[in-house]
C-alpha cells in the first residue's frame, strides 16, 4: 500500500552493526505494528503502538526496541545486528475506529552478515 | 509455539481448480479471522475476513468455511486462475484488541 512506505527496502549489514528501519504512513492510523517474515514462520509480531505514547512488545520482541516519534511514524531498531535477524520486516497500521484491518508496508529485506 | 497452525505450506493447482487452505487455532477469545494474500516483493493485503457468528463468507470467487466447535476456518479458493499465485496466510485476532497471530503461510501456484 503506497500509504505505508518503509526505509530502507533492502539491507545488508554486519554482525554487532546498530540497524534502524523506518515506517511512515499519512493514513492517518493510529495504530502502528512491526512483523518480521521468516519462511513457514509467517509473520510474527515484534512490537506494537496504540498511540504515541503506547509501545508494546510482541511475540519476538528480544534484541529489537522500537520509537514511535509522532502518529506517523515508527522506528524498529537492532542496537546489535546479529545473523539470525536475517529476515523480510513488514510495518504495518490500522485504525482503532474502522475496524480491524491492517494495512501494511512493501517491507524491508535485511541480511545481517 | 504457533497459536495458528496453516496447512499446506505449498499447493499447485491447475487453472480452473479448487485450492483449499486450513487453519487451525488455540485461543478460544479470537472472534476475528482474515486472510491475507501476498504477492511477490509485496506486503500482504486483507482479502476477506469472517466472525464466528457466521459459518461461511463469499467474495467472489473465495469463501471462508468457519467451524467454532473444531476451532478451525479455511479459505477456498474456486475456478482458481494464475493471477491468484500468491502466498496466503491466515490469522486469528480478537475484533476490539486489533492484535492478529498469522499462520505459517501458504505458497499456491496456479499453473495454466
Amino acid at each position: 500500500d503506497a500509504d505505508v512506505t518503509q526505509t530502507p527496502r533492502n539491507r545488508i549489514t554486519k554482525t554487532g552493526k546498530r540497524i534502524m528501519l523506518e515506517c511512515s504512513q499519512t493514513k492517518g492510523h493510529d495504530r502502528m505494528y512491526w512483523y518480521r517474515q521468516d519462511p513457514g514462520l509467517g509473520l510474527r509480531l515484534i512490537y506494537y503502538s496504540f498511540d504515541v505514547k503506547d509501545i508494546n512488545k510482541g511475540e519476538i520482541s528480544d534484541g529489537y526496541s522500537v520509537s514511535r516519534q509522532a502518529q506517523a511514524k515508527f522506528s524498529l531498531s537492532l542496537e546489535s545486528a546479529i545473523p539470525n535477524q536475517t529476515a523480510l520486516y513488514f510495518c504495518a497500521t490500522s485504525n482503532s475506529g474502522s475496524g480491524n484491518e491492517q494495512f501494511f508496508g512493501p517491507g524491508t529485506r535485511l541480511t545481517v552478515l | 509455539q504457533q497459536q495458528v497452525k496453516q496447512s499446506p505450506q505449498s499447493l499447485i493447482v491447475q487453472k480452473g481448480g479448487i485450492s483449499i487452505i486450513n487453519c487451525a487455532y488455540e485461543n478460544t477469545a479470537f472472534d476475528y479471522f482474515p486472510w491475507y494474500q501476498q504477492f511477490p516483493g509485496k506486503g500482504p493485503a486483507l482479502l476477506i475476513a469472517i466472525r464466528p457468528d457466521v459459518s461461511e463468507k463469499k467474495e467472489g470467487r473465495f469463501t471462508i468455511s468457519f467451524n467454532k466447535s473444531a476451532k478451525q476456518f479455511s479459505l477456498h479458493i474456486m475456478d482458481s486462475q494464475p493471477g491468484d499465485s500468491a502466498t496466503y496466510f491466515c490469522a486469528a485476532g480478537q475484533a476490539a484488541g486489533n492484535k492478529l497471530t498469522f499462520g505459517g503461510g501458504t505458497r499456491v501456484l496456479v499453473k495454466p
